[in-house]
This record gives C-alpha cells, structure tokens and sequence, in this order.
C-alpha cells in the first residue's frame, strides 16, 4: 500500500513551457484534490474531484487543469508556466469520514 | 467569509514545556476540525480530527485538541514538547454547511521550535 503518490519530486520550467504533475493514490477514494504551498499562505486548493469523471475549481484554479479518468490516477496540467506558479504541489485523497492523505509533494520553479 | 485563523505564525518552546497552537474558527455552523502536522520537506500528516461527539479530541504523538463553540476555538496542545515535535502544524476546516463542503480550508500555519 503505497498511499498516494507524486511524480516528479522536483521539476525547473521555463516560462510559456507546459507539463503535467502525476498523482496516484491505492486507496480506492473517491474524493482527490490538488494544493498549492506558498510560504505564509498555508494550503490553497487548486482543484478536486469527487469521482472519476467528475472535477471542480477550487480557490486558485487559473493556469491548471485536472482531469479524472480512473479512480486511482488525477493528474494536474500546467498550461503555460509562468513565475508566479513557482511553488510546492501536493496531491491529496480523502476518506469517507474525511481525513485526506497526502503526497510527498513537488518543487516545482519556473524561470 | 468562513476561515480559520491560526494565531502566530512562529512559537518556541523548550523541550518538556506546554505546547500550545491556537486556531479560532469563523462559521456560523461549527464546521468540522483537524490539525494537521508537516515534518520539513514532507507531505502533511492527519494529527486528529473533530466532526462530532466528544469536544476533547485525542490525537497521535499525545497532541490533543478542544473543540470550544462559545470561543470558536480548537487549540492544540501538548503536555510536554519534544525535539521531535519540531514541525509545521496547520488548522484547517471542513465547510459542513453545503455549499463548500467537499473542501479542506487551510489556516496559513505555525512554526513550532523546541529549545534543548
């Protein structure tokens, strides 16, 4: 049971390039979503999703994308990178009684 | 706006004194609160939970936390710190009034450093 796992640990973009951060969770839930860490802003929330097929915008949702083919996989696609998206990227599922699991997180710097 | 305030941004104790994280709540209906905990350059990790029930919640690492309605308040505490306990620690909330009730809102974190 490996939990939920991110790919790449660390990533150096530069600006107007795009990819893709790989999230999978063994869990069998249904509810994932994706953060942004910022320094003394806490844990925002960029998108979840309830279900495979089904995702939603969370708080800072400009400049990603999220789909949700299977139940295990929930990956988040930046568009156009730019600086201000220089951040850690934690990937999250929850249980039924709420509590969310974490990734180790990615560092990702855009130039 | 419903948020969480997490008051101080840095708190320093030495080792075997009283750990204390202050988190007030602002809802009109107590949402459901949890304390999470970040050990430097990892994931966070879940260290207990109020939904509903008993208002003292016990966690792991012997943190526990009050739910306290009359202050919006769940505090964290400790009974005696330990190098170990060294981390980032978050309140966070859970909107249990519908409209937002698939999202986990973070308060924006404190520091905890433990003194030999």
């Amino acid at each position: 049971n490996a939990g939920v796992t991110q790919t790449p640990k660390f990533q150096v973009l530069k600006t107007g390039q795009s990819m893709t951060l790989q999230c999978a969770q063994d869990m069998n839930h249904e509810y994932m979503s994706w953060y942004r860490q910022d320094p003394g802003m806490g844990l925002r929330l960029i998108h979840y999703s309830v279900g495979a097929g089904i995702t939603d915008q969370g708080e800072v949702p400009n400049g990603y994308n999220v789909s949700r083919s299977t139940t295990e996989d929930f990956p988040l696609r930046l568009l156009s990178a730019a600086p201000s998206q220089t951040s850690v990227y934690f990937c999250a599922s929850r249980t039924v009684t709420l509590e969310q699991y974490f990734g180790p997180g990615t560092r990702l710097t855009v130039t | 706006a419903q948020s969480v305030t997490q008051l101080g941004s840095h708190v320093s104790v030495s080792e075997g004194a009283l750990v204390l994280l202050r988190c007030n709540y602002s809802s009109s209906v107590p949402p459901y609160l949890f304390w999470y905990v970040q050990y430097p350059n990892q994931g966070l990790q879940l260290l207990l939970k109020y939904t509903t029930g008993a208002t003292l919640v016990k966690g792991i690492n012997g943190f526990e936390a009050e739910f306290k309605k009359s202050e919006t308040s769940f505090h964290l505490t400790k009974p005696s710190a330990h190098m170990s306990d060294a981390a980032e620690y978050f309140c966070a909330y859970n909107d249990r009034s519908g409209a937002g009730s698939y999202q986990l809102t973070f308060g924006k974190g404190t520091k905890l450093s433990v003194i030999p």
